[in-house]
């Protein structure tokens, strides 16, 4: 079971390039999530899903695009990278049903730190 | 709209000693999750402990416990017998029970450094 799987977990980027962060669940879990870590600042949503095919914004998603064909995969895109998106990534599934199989909560990736130069 | 605050940005500890981590959050919801995040240098979100606004018994995971006080609306982490593996820093985090999202909304954190 491996849970929550993102890639690539290191990225260098130019200004103006644009990148696809991957993220992958194998939980079957309805909800989904990308969240970025700034210093100081805790995680801040940017982009969120309730299954597949329906997407919303968070809190911060100027920059940033998902998309959600699949139940498993919840790529972001960064069509434009500024420095103002240097960061590290966080992608992540949740399950808060009535279940009792030890997927109750949240599943985190291990995070893409993200540098835009 | 929620908010989650702890106003300890950084913490320190002797090994084997005892410390507490304050959150306190800001909310109109009656029904919701608290949790404890522990982020180590692996950079890792590890689930330390959660607690169900509903339940009055503060939840406790060996090491772990905390002192819920909902009417104050504080959520504090209790480390017992500190280990040099407590090392990193620690997010608060509340989620509204019964949402269309089950988003999380995060504190700043508070770095933990356990001196041996």
């Amino acid at each position: 079971n491996a849970g929550v799987t993102q890639t690539p977990k290191f990225r260098i980027l130019k200004i103006g390039q644009s990148m696809t962060l991957q993220c992958t669940q194998d939980m079957n879990h309805n909800y989904m999530y990308w969240y970025r870590q700034d210093p100081g600042m805790g995680l801040k949503l940017i982009y969120y899903s309730v299954g597949a095919g329906i997407t919303d914004k968070g809190e911060v998603p100027n920059g940033y695009n998902v998309s959600r064909s699949t139940t498993e995969d919840f790529p972001l895109r960064l069509e434009l990278a500024a420095p103002s998106q240097t960061s590290v990534y966080f992608c992540a599934s949740s399950y808060f049903g009535t279940s009792a199989t030890g997927n109750y909560g949240y599943t985190f990736g291990s995070g893409t730190r993200l540098t835009v130069v | 709209a929620q908010t989650v605050t702890q106003s300890q940005p950084e913490m320190s500890v002797q090994e084997a000693e005892t410390v507490t981590l304050s959150c306190t959050y800001d909310t109109s919801e009656n029904n919701y999750y608290l949790f404890w995040y522990k982020q180590p240098p692996s950079r890792q979100m590890i689930l330390v402990i959660r607690q169900e606004a509903y339940k009055q018994q503060n939840a406790t995971e060996n090491r772990f416990s905390v002192n819920f006080q909902k009417a104050a609306k504080s959520f504090s982490l209790k480390i017992s017998d500190s280990q040099l593996g407590d090392t990193a820093m620690y997010f608060c985090a509340f989620m509204k029970r019964g949402g269309a999202t089950n988003k999380l909304i995060f504190g700043t954190g508070t770095l933990l450094a356990v001196q041996p």
